[in-house]
């Protein structure tokens, strides 16, 4: 039983480049989330998906856009990337149901120059 | 919007002590509020959690309480250990249309010296 699992771990890109952030989980959770975490600012919500189908934005979505491939797929995707981006991503998971425990992935460390 | 405060952003305390981490939320319908370690380098992990019809929780060492009509909810870590040393973050909750949306404090860096 991996968890959530997200792909990659880190990653460099260049200003203007774009790449896509993946992350599956194998809980059978009905909600899905990506947070970025910067030193001081805590865990800030980008966009969740409350079920597959559905995506809403959080408190931080400007530059990025997500795709909730089916139950257990979430991808974030930067279209121009910005040395603004720079963090760590996490990907989460929880039942949904109700408030309810959320399962972090291992996070992406992504740094753009 | 949700909006969660924590303070402090760090705390130094002696091995053995006790350590308090308190966070207030804006939105009066959250009703779940989970507290996460995050060790360095890892990712968060749950440690304890309340909800809204709980007024206070245990865990061994660990204790959370919750004060809905201030909005404010606090972790109590004592006896301290080395290992007790991380990043912790509050949440707040609030079920809307279903779903549960998780709203993070800023965290504070405990360091627990020996």
């Amino acid at each position: 039983n991996a968890g959530v699992t997200q792909t990659p771990k880190f990653q460099v890109l260049k200003t203007g480049q774009s790449m896509t952030l993946q992350c599956a989980q194998d809980m059978n959770h009905n909600s899905m989330y990506w947070y970025r975490q910067d030193p001081g600012m805590g865990l800030r919500l980008i966009y969740y998906s409350a079920s597959e189908g559905t995506t809403d934005k959080g408190e931080v979505p400007n530059g990025y856009n997500v795709s909730r491939l089916n139950k257990r797929e979430f991808s974030l995707r930067l279209e121009s990337a910005a040395p603004s981006q720079t963090s760590v991503y996490f990907c989460a998971s929880s039942r949904g149901r109700g408030v309810e425990e959320a399962f972090f992935g291992q996070g992406t460390r992504l740094t753009v120059v | 919007g949700e909006n969660v405060e924590q303070h402090p952003s760090t705390l130094s305390v002696q091995e053995g002590d006790s350590a308090v981490i308190k966070c207030t939320y804006s939105d009066s319908a959250s009703n779940y509020f989970p507290w996460y370690k995050q060790e360095l380098g890892k990712r968060p992990q749950l440690i304890i959690d309340i909800r809204s019809n709980v007024g206070e929780k245990k865990d061994q060492r660990i204790a959370v309480t919750l004060n809905k009509t201030a909005k404010h909810f606090s972790l109590h870590i004592t006896e301290t250990q080395p290992e007790d040393s991380a990043v912790y973050f509050c949440a707040a909750s609030t079920l809307s249309g279903g779903y549960n949306k998780l709203i993070f404090g800023a965290g504070t860096r405990l360091a627990v010296h020996p």
